[in-house]
């Protein structure tokens, strides 16, 4: 049981590349979320899924898409990379709705923008 | 604007002392939070967990205490270990919502 994995874990990009982040789970969780942590603020949520083929916005949904197509994948796009979006992204998942869950978290993708 | 605030960016308390992490939330319908603890380079886990039904829960050496009329809540590690080491995040929901984070206290146990 590998949990949930991140790919990569390291990333550097240049201003307007493009790049896609992987989260894979092996739970059979519904659930899936991202997050980007910045220093000095807490965990923000970027979108989330609550099954397979749907995706919602979180609290810091600008710049970024996703994608559900699997229920055990939940990609993240970045269509035109800025320096804001330097950050470290995590990747959870829960069995069933958010609230009386677990969320399980992945290791983290740490992305610079230069 | 910062919802969950952890005002103490780190802490540093002597093995088998108590250990006492604070959190202070501003959205009166938050209900639900939890504490997640986290080690460098990986993601955070699961701690303990507490409904605005209930002003204490505990499990094993960490209780959470939520006051509500003050919108905090601390978490108290008792013994505290080396292996406490972490940075600590709290968390806080309204029903049916997500999620938001505070901004984690690094919490460092001296052997």
């Amino acid at each position: 049981n590998a949990g949930v994995t991140q790919t990569p874990k390291f990333r550097v990009l240049k201003t307007g590349q493009s790049m896609t982040l992987l989260c894979a789970q092996d739970m059979n969780h519904e659930y899936m979320y991202w997050y980007r942590q910045d220093p000095g603020m807490g965990l923000r949520l970027i979108h989330y899924s609550v099954g397979e083929g749907t995706t919602a916005k979180g609290e810091v949904p600008d710049g970024y898409n996703v994608s559900r197509l699997k229920k055990q994948n939940f990609l993240l796009g970045l269509e035109s990379a800025a320096p804001s979006q330097t950050s470290v992204y995590f990747c959870a998942s829960t069995k069933g709705a958010w609230r009386n869950n677990e969320q399980f978290f992945g290791p983290g993708t740490r992305l610079t923008v230069l | 604007d910062q919802q969950v605030k952890q005002n103490s960016p780190s802490l540093s308390v002597q093995e088998g002392r108590i250990s006492i992490l604070n959190c202070d939330y501003t959205n009166s319908m938050f209900d639900y939070f939890l504490w997640y603890k986290k080690y460098p380079a990986e993601g955070p886990t699961f701690l303990i967990s507490i409904s605005s039904i209930k002003d204490k829960n505990e499990d094993g050496r960490f209780t959470v205490f939520l006051n509500k009329s003050a919108k905090h809540l601390s978490l108290h590690i008792v013994p505290s270990q080396p292996g406490d080491s972490a940075v600590y995040f709290c968390a806080a929901s309204a029903t049916g919502n997500q999620f938001y984070f505070g901004t984690g206290t690094s919490l460092t146990v001296i052997p």
